[in-house]
């Protein structure tokens, strides 16, 4: 079984503070992602990686940024977090970079800026 | 834009009875899947059906897609407690298959 884990389940953070957020695959995925979860707005794609040392923006990449050093892990960075910025944060890995594979998500991140 | 809108946003039966969710979508789409979310955890894959199909069965869930109207079902076939979650259909944007385009969800509750 594809098994894709994060570092925390809830993390608190105070605003301005350098947060990391680290997801794991094991099953040497090609591709990985980075999502966010809000109410009333389902998940929304902040950055993904394609390839190790490849990322490319989601729709929302603004005060993130990201980094891919090895094929099995994918980090988030908030640069200086803001209290807009809790959120709960999903990652999730793909096979390939292709028509109809599915993603694996890890179990997700709760984070809360205060 | 939400590619992928639910209908409804919220549906509460009793157990043993079906659940049907509805998800519309906008432009042109290679595959259609579906996940489930249990309440503050990752989201599963369920099934997943290719635009050149229209209809697919796993289990209890039965997944239609009607690609003139736009449109998926998913069907849960004699409910449980277990279903109780978040299920959202997620679409692809035609030429851009990296991308997920998740809808909003609909929220499930199954009463025993």
């Amino acid at each position: 079984d594809v098994k894709v884990t994060q570092s925390s389940r809830y993390l608190v953070k105070r605003t301005g503070e350098k947060v990391f957020l680290e997801c794991v695959q094991d099953m040497d995925h090609e591709n990985m992602f980075w999502y966010r979860q809000d109410p009333g707005l389902g998940l929304r794609l902040i950055y993904f990686s394609y390839d190790v040392k490849m990322k490319e923006k989601g729709d929302i990449p603004e005060g993130y940024s990201v980094s891919r050093e090895k094929k099995e892990r994918f980090s988030l960075i908030l640069e200086s977090a803001s209290t807009n910025q809790t959120s709960m944060y999903l990652c999730a890995s793909r096979l390939y970079l292709n028509q109809g594979y599915e993603q694996y998500f890890g179990p997700g991140t709760r984070l809360t800026v205060t | 834009s939400q590619q992928g809108e639910e209908d409804p946003q919220a549906l509460s039966i009793q157990e043993g009875e079906n659940a049907t969710m509805n998800c519309s979508y906008k432009t042109s789409i290679n595959n259609l899947q579906w996940y489930r979310q249990n309440s503050g955890r990752g989201l599963v894959h369920l099934i997943l059906i290719r635009s050149n199909e229209r209809e697919k069965h796993s289990g209890r869930l039965r997944v239609t897609l009607d690609t003139s109207k736009k449109s998926s079902s998913l069907l849960i076939t004699a409910s449980r407690a277990a279903d109780t979650a978040s299920y959202f259909c997620a679409t692809d944007e035609g030429d851009s298959s990296y991308k997920l385009i998740f809808g909003s969800g609909t929220r499930l509750l199954v009463r025993p």
